[in-house]
């Protein structure tokens, strides 16, 4: 019952390009920046991606981020094993005057 | 580099007061532009934004939770901390501290996380 949605889980083959979608409404995702998280297991969550398709220092340009109305995508290309992991989605909600984040998604390399 | 690390009892009694401190070091809390937040994570589950402090005592809180919430900051320390009144299993996480930089670029720094368990 996460206010923004994910698909629990994602997969594809190393060098595979894969996308993960992040779906919310006007007050949230529509209104304001989307952020992705990255958190590899047993570790804290790290920023990939800031006002929605920014990149932090350090983060590899094989990933992108997009927004388009009330919904966000975290693009990865050239897939490699070191990239499974589960992705969060981020937003400010202006309803709830607070972040919020997507249920997260558990990606696979096959 | 900045770093945060967060510190505290790992086992909390149900109806109890959860406590923790995260510690600033390698830069200062007082910033204009800097956020002070928790996040939690309970076992095998996603993220919950807790609440966020600046550094003149501002605070956001998550609505779920802000009748038990209080977060502090010490300016003279360099930390910020997070207290949770009437805990149940619920609580039951990994708390997180971060730093949230504003405007707009999200949390780009986190502490290591501590599980924090209620039981009796």
């Amino acid at each position: 019952q996460s206010v923004l949605t994910q698909p629990p889980s994602a997969s594809g083959t190393p060098g595979q390009r894969v996308t993960i979608s992040c779906s919310g409404n006007s007050s949230n995702i529509g209104n304001n920046y989307v952020y992705w998280y990255q958190q590899l297991p047993g570790t804290a969550p790290k920023l990939l991606m800031y006002r929605n398709n920014q990149r932090p220092s350090g983060i590899p340009d094989r990933f992108s981020g997009s927004k388009s109305g009330t919904s966000a995508s975290l693009a990865i290309s050239g897939l490699r094993s070191e990239d499974e992991a589960d992705y969060y989605c981020s937003a400010w909600d202006d309803s709830l005057s607070g972040r919020v984040f997507g249920g997260g998604t558990k990606l696979t390399v096959l | 580099q900045v770093q945060l690390q967060e510190s505290g009892p790992g086992l909390v009694k149900p109806s109890g007061t959860l406590s923790l401190i995260c510690t600033v070091s390698g830069g200062s809390v007082s910033h204009d532009n800097y956020y002070w937040s928790w996040i939690r994570q309970p076992p095998g589950k996603g993220l919950e934004w807790i609440g966020s402090i600046h550094y003149n005592g501002s605070t956001d809180y998550n609505t779920s939770l802000k009748r038990r919430l209080t977060i502090s900051i010490d300016t003279s320390k360099n930390k910020f901390s997070l207290k949770v009144t009437s805990v149940t299993s619920a609580d039951a996480a990994v708390y997180y501290c971060a730093r949230d930089v504003n405007p707009g670029s999200g949390f780009d720094c986190w502490g290591q996380g501590t599980l924090v368990t209620v039981s009796s």
